[in-house]
């Protein structure tokens, strides 16, 4: 059974530094890999979506990285700000088409001014 | 913009009540889910659908039911509802070619108590 696991739980950085979310999954055959922001008693906003036969996706000061074969994916976010305090999530997709997510609980960043 | 709305940002039931949860969503999309969020457990997914007319269980469906009579609409039913049910109900919705799927997007919540 697939297992997502982001570490570590929660996060505390100085404004301007940049830092890495970590993303682990179990099982290599995904077909996508997506990473999520979810602000306190909000929806889920999407910020990059990998397909499985990319390598990374960037977006503005976000980057995020997939290695399949080690089960692994990286987002990078450069020179935070305290905006971005939220907690992160990134979800895998295991099968085809209209089949759903399965989700890490997540990584809440805290970004200090 | 895609945009997914649910009918309700915060709702109180009573135990027992029967409770509709509705998403709509603008896109065309032909995939709808139904997840829920609880400290601790993460996103969990109660149902989804392909089509309309169509549905799948997920991870949790003990309790709940759905409806997709039109494509832009899915509804989450809890039948008789119980205090267990209290959490934050989050609707999803994607496009899909072939077997390539695209990003899911999803609706702002609904926190519903059941006391």
């Amino acid at each position: 059974k697939q297992e997502v696991t982001q570490i570590p739980a929660a996060l505390s950085v100085p404004e301007g530094e940049n830092l890495v979310l970590n993303c682990s999954f179990t099982d290599s055959a995904i077909y996508n890999l997506q990473w999520f922001r979810q602000d306190p008693g909000k929806g889920l906003t999407s910020l990059l979506l990998i397909q499985s036969s990319q390598r990374e996706q960037t977006s503005g000061r976000l980057n995020a990285s997939l290695d399949k074969s080690s089960g692994r994916s990286t987002l990078y976010i450069a020179a935070s700000q305290p905006g971005d305090s939220a907690t992160y999530l990134c979800a895998v997709k295991i099968g085809q088409a209209g089949t759903a997510l399965i989700f890490g609980k997540g990584t809440t960043l805290s970004v200090s001014s | 913009d895609v945009k997914v709305t649910q009918s309700s940002r915060y709702l109180v039931k009573r135990t027992g009540e029967k409770v509709f949860l509705e998403c709509v969503q603008d896109m065309d999309h032909e995939n709808m889910f139904w997840y829920r969020q609880d400290p601790g457990l993460g996103l969990r997914l109660i149902y989804f659908s392909y089509d309309v007319k169509m549905k799948e269980k997920g991870d949790i469906p003990e309790g709940y039911s759905v409806s997709r009579e039109k494509k832009e609409r899915f509804s989450l039913i809890l039948e008789s509802a119980s205090t267990n049910q209290t959490s934050m109900y989050l609707c999803a919705s994607s496009f899909s070619v072939g077997d390539r799927s695209y990003e899911q997007y999803f609706g702002p919540g609904t926190r519903l108590t059941v006391t």
